[in-house]
């Protein structure tokens, strides 16, 4: 397994176009995370699956934001209308829950960057 | 809400010596996680340490070891014999251990290892 995988790397986008983004998770986690990254902040959850199943959504994630993981595979991002606000790294993770201990220990992919112009 | 404070934005160290970069949190849950995550430049983010909170034993991962005081919530990683690829950014998260399933990460300590 070559590891959790972000698609594009680097975006530049006009603002108001719309971007998407893809994550292939490790083939055996059941578990896919996006979480966003600013300069010189800690990455800030946005939304979680459990197989094709969105559980749980941060109210970070306007309306403009939406994902979705088809078959409980690869994931995507889409953000409609960029803002300026919206310059980030998206980064994705996957994970399962540890069986002995129950710890949820995330593996991230390297990121996608996102420029709103 | 949890919240997890890294309140050393940067941290220097001598190549050889010893560190340790301060995390607190703050939780009302008796059973949880916590995680040491490193950020080098422009690469993806590893899993340095991680703890159980229903440990009292600190965890050790080779030249990472932590310092983990439950009453003060509080969560150290000392990094020993520093290397010049310990460089990054390092961010301290707290993983419930039941109800929401995300981690909330601190704002991060960037080492630097001089030579």
């Amino acid at each position: 397994d070559t590891g959790v995988s972000q698609n594009p790397r680097h975006k530049i986008t006009k603002r108001g176009q719309n971007v998407t983004f893809r994550c292939d998770p490790i083939s055996e986690h059941n578990r896919l995370y996006w979480y966003r990254q600013t300069l010189g902040q800690g990455p800030e959850f946005l939304t979680y699956f459990q197989n094709e199943a969105q559980l749980e959504k941060s109210r970070l994630l306007s309306d403009r934001f939406s994902a979705e993981r088809p078959k409980g595979s690869f994931s995507t991002l889409e953000i409609q209308r960029t803002e300026q606000g919206d310059s980030a790294m998206y980064l994705c993770a996957s994970s399962n829950r540890d069986r002995v201990s129950g710890a949820n220990v995330l593996t991230f992919g390297a990121g996608s960057r996102l420029t709103v112009l | 809400a949890q919240t997890v404070t890294q309140s050393q934005p940067e941290m220097s160290v001598q190549e050889a010596e010893t560190v340790t970069l301060s995390c607190t949190y703050d939780t009302s849950e008796s059973d949880y996680y916590l995680f040491w995550y490193k950020q080098p430049p422009s690469r993806q983010m590893i899993l340095v340490i991680r703890q159980e909170a229903y440990k009292q034993q600190n965890a050790t991962e080779n030249r990472f070891s932590v310092n983990f005081q439950k009453a003060a919530k509080s969560f150290s990683l000392k990094i020993s014999d520093s290397q010049l690829g310990d460089a990054a950014m390092y961010f301290c998260a707290y993983g419930a251990q039941g109800g929401s399933e995300k981690l909330v990460f601190g704002k991060g300590t960037k080492l630097t290892v001089n030579p």
